[in-house]
């Protein structure tokens, strides 16, 4: 399965917007990009996903790099309750892994200051 | 419609106790998996379920096991439960599992003393 990478931690004031960035260099063709997002005491949720283009949703906005080697989550106003761990996974539609299992790493925790 | 349902949402348990957590999926889904979430580990896919059967399995040992049944409720067992086993449980349901996307409980939070 391919990895991902992304930093620990990030800080974002609220209302100011806020680029989570994910690295996956092993990405393979079938490879599609999912966010999903842990809040406090709760259980994941899912934030978006993409193949290859940009993707925009109620809730954030999916930037992919050209060569799919890197992809950004952008949340476009920070609020309080934006805070949580965010996960970057690829899921691959290929195959014996067409499961639903999901590889999370250990995500970026999202700081939210007021 | 209503969400990923378990319970209990806390549960105490002694070690070499054994124990069984319940799942109900979304009406509708028919896949569903389970996750070991740890502060050390993360959270670790423990195996899921589609019609009733098995289609994948993490890398936990046999203590762990699960069942489907026909109305795509779940449920997972420890046996011998160990000091380790204290996590998070969560569980996730899908319509078909493959891509789509996962829904998630609120999680077991399970303590063993």
């Amino acid at each position: 399965d391919a990895k991902t990478t992304q930093p620990n931690s990030m800080e974002s004031n609220e209302e100011e917007p806020v680029h989570l960035p994910c690295n996956h260099s092993t990405i393979s063709g079938t490879d599609y990009i999912h966010w999903y997002r842990q809040l406090p005491s709760q259980g994941p949720e899912y934030v978006i996903h993409g193949l290859t283009s940009n993707v925009n949703n109620r809730m954030a906005s999916l930037a992919i790099a050209e060569d799919r080697k890197s992809s950004t989550l952008i949340l476009h106003r920070a609020t309080l309750r934006d805070a949580a761990v965010y996960y970057c996974i690829l899921r691959d539609v290929a195959g014996s892994s067409n499961t639903g299992k999901l590889i999370f790493g250990q995500g970026t925790t999202l700081q939210v200051k007021p | 419609k209503a969400g990923v349902t378990q319970t209990p949402r806390y549960l105490i348990k002694t070690r070499g106790q054994q124990v069984t957590l319940s799942c109900s999926p979304i009406s509708g889904h028919r896949s569903v998996s389970w996750y070991q979430q740890t502060p050390g580990q993360g959270l670790q896919f423990l195996f899921e379920y589609f019609s009733e059967t098995q289609r994948n399995k993490g890398n936990f040992p046999g203590r762990f096991s699960g069942r489907q049944f026909s109305n795509s409720r779940s449920e997972m067992n420890v046996s011998t439960l160990e000091l380790g086993d204290s996590a998070l449980y969560l569980c996730a349901s899908s319509l078909l599992g493959k891509t789509d996307t996962q829904y998630f409980g609120p999680g077991t939070r399970l303590t063993v003393l």
